[in-house]
């Protein structure tokens, strides 16, 4: 399968504590999207990579969160000191630069639960 | 700012019935508009797309058409079954900034009954 990938898929932690997630996105696709799904919301634009640049940050994304895409290939989101607020599904997608739809495509998510 | 509007479910219908679910947007320029279903325990997928005015969007056998004159995006089905049952999200993507975006309605729950 050469859809977008997302470890872990499941993340409960403390509060207080830090997380990472990881995304591998459909190898030839250079634009990367991470989204955060609160329970019964569209899911919510949270940063976007053009290969290893970050480009766009919305302002739901505190000085907490940080995301990286050190190869411009897979990419990274670490939130630290992680407060109840942070539950959530964290989404990642992938495009590429051809075709005018630039069509998203998703990964399974990660589902953190913080307690 | 750009957002999208779509109605509130749940939605409960009996399988081979119509299926109408409503969405509108508000937009500067001319975006692109999609419908993304997300089943249950899985990530959202790409439904169906249409780019500009006019433009119809199908795919098994759902279909939308993109009315700049209504700003709406409305889809339908003639016929639904159990597999439907699902969330069902519109969105818009400005193609005219920079990251292209998505901006996500609140989803609509269908649950198609035998």
């Amino acid at each position: 399968d050469t859809g977008v990938s997302q470890d872990p898929r499941h993340k409960i932690t403390k509060r207080g504590q830090n997380v990472t997630f990881r995304c591998d996105p459909i190898s030839e696709h250079n634009r990367l999207y991470w989204y955060r799904q609160t329970l019964g919301q569209g899911p919510e634009f949270l940063t976007y990579f053009q290969n290893e640049a970050q480009l766009e940050k919305s302002r739901l994304l505190s000085d907490r969160f940080s995301a990286e895409r050190p190869k411009g290939s897979f990419s990274t989101l670490e939130i630290q000191r992680t407060e109840q607020g942070d539950s959530a599904m964290y989404l990642c997608a992938s495009t590429g630069t051809s075709g005018r739809s630039y069509e998203q495509y998703f990964g399974p998510g990660t589902r953190l639960t913080v307690t | 700012g750009n957002s999208v509007t779509q109605m509130e479910g749940p939605v409960t219908l009996s399988e081979e019935a119509f299926l109408t679910i409503n969405c509108t947007y508000t937009a500067t320029g001319y975006p692109s508009l999609f419908w993304y279903v997300q089943y249950p325990g899985e990530g959202l997928q790409l439904l169906l797309k249409a780019t500009k005015a006019d433009d119809k969007g199908s795919n098994k056998g759902f279909e939308a058409t993109y009315r700049k004159e209504t700003t709406s995006f409305h889809l339908e089905k003639g016929s639904v079954q159990v597999s439907d049952s699902a969330v069902y999200f519109c969105a818009l993507s400005d193609r005219g900034g920079a990251t292209n975006k998505l901006i996500f309605g609140t989803g609509t729950l269908l649950a198609v009954q035998p």
